[in-house]
């Protein structure tokens, strides 16, 4: 089956540094690519939408400079968080489609900014 | 706008009784609806998923019950074991390769 891995699965920044959430497919080219952040006890909140080679589609709310999207191929994009403050703190989870296997998940990432 | 809505938020369960999840959405544009169970720390993982062409999909002890003139779906665990406790999340989507919405999820526990 499809496999999507996601690096680092944990990480601690200080504040105002920037981190970098890898998502990759591993058996399969993602034609897109979703990137979600999820609150202790809540539904995973779409942030953006990403094609490979063309620009991130963001959801209303979330800053564009603050969470950079970068989907440059078919198996690999990548989320930066930009200046990360405490309240980025978070578990971020990216998923990919493909043209045979649908929706898959990374296993996510847990951020905490200090 | 919510457009899946999932009950309850959480679930107490003894162990081998059936745990029910369900799910009402509003778009009839939906044609694709899967489960997905996410443990502590980890991503979402596919579990089952319907067509509204079929009321019903059963795989291992997880069944789907789908009505469309409701508009409202359900996920049955048969013979829930505690290793079934985990978060659950239904969703919708136009098509399986479009973005999903997810309903709020389901905190379910299944007790010894």
């Amino acid at each position: 089956g499809a496999v999507v891995s996601q690096h680092p699965s944990r990480v601690i920044c200080k504040s105002g540094t920037s981190v970098k959430i890898e998502c990759r497919s591993l058996d399969f080219q993602a034609t897109t690519m979703f990137w979600y952040r999820q609150f202790p006890k809540q539904s995973l909140m779409l942030m953006a939408t990403s094609n490979e080679g063309s620009k991130a589609t963001y959801e209303q709310g979330v800053e564009k400079d603050k969470f950079l999207i970068n989907h440059a191929s078919l198996t690999l994009s990548t989320l930066t968080v930009t200046s990360a403050h405490p309240e980025d703190s978070s578990f971020y989870i990216c998923s990919a489609i493909g043209t045979v296997y649908g929706y898959t998940f990374g296993s996510g990432t847990r951020l905490t900014v200090v | 706008q919510q457009q899946v809505k999932q009950s309850p938020q959480s679930l107490i369960v003894q162990k081998g009784g059936i745990s029910i999840i369900n799910c009402a959405y509003e778009n009839t544009a939906f044609d694709y609806f899967p489960w997905y169970q996410q443990f502590p720390g980890k991503g979402p993982a596919l579990l089952i998923a319907i067509r509204p062409d079929v009321s019903e999909k059963k795989e291992g002890r997880f069944t789907i019950s789908f009505n469309k003139s409701a508009k409202q779906f359900s996920l049955h665990i048969m013979d829930s074991q505690p290793g079934d406790s985990a978060t659950y999340f239904c969703a919708a989507s136009r098509n399986a390769g479009n973005m999903l919405t997810f309903g709020g999820g389901t905190r379910l526990m299944v007790k010894p």
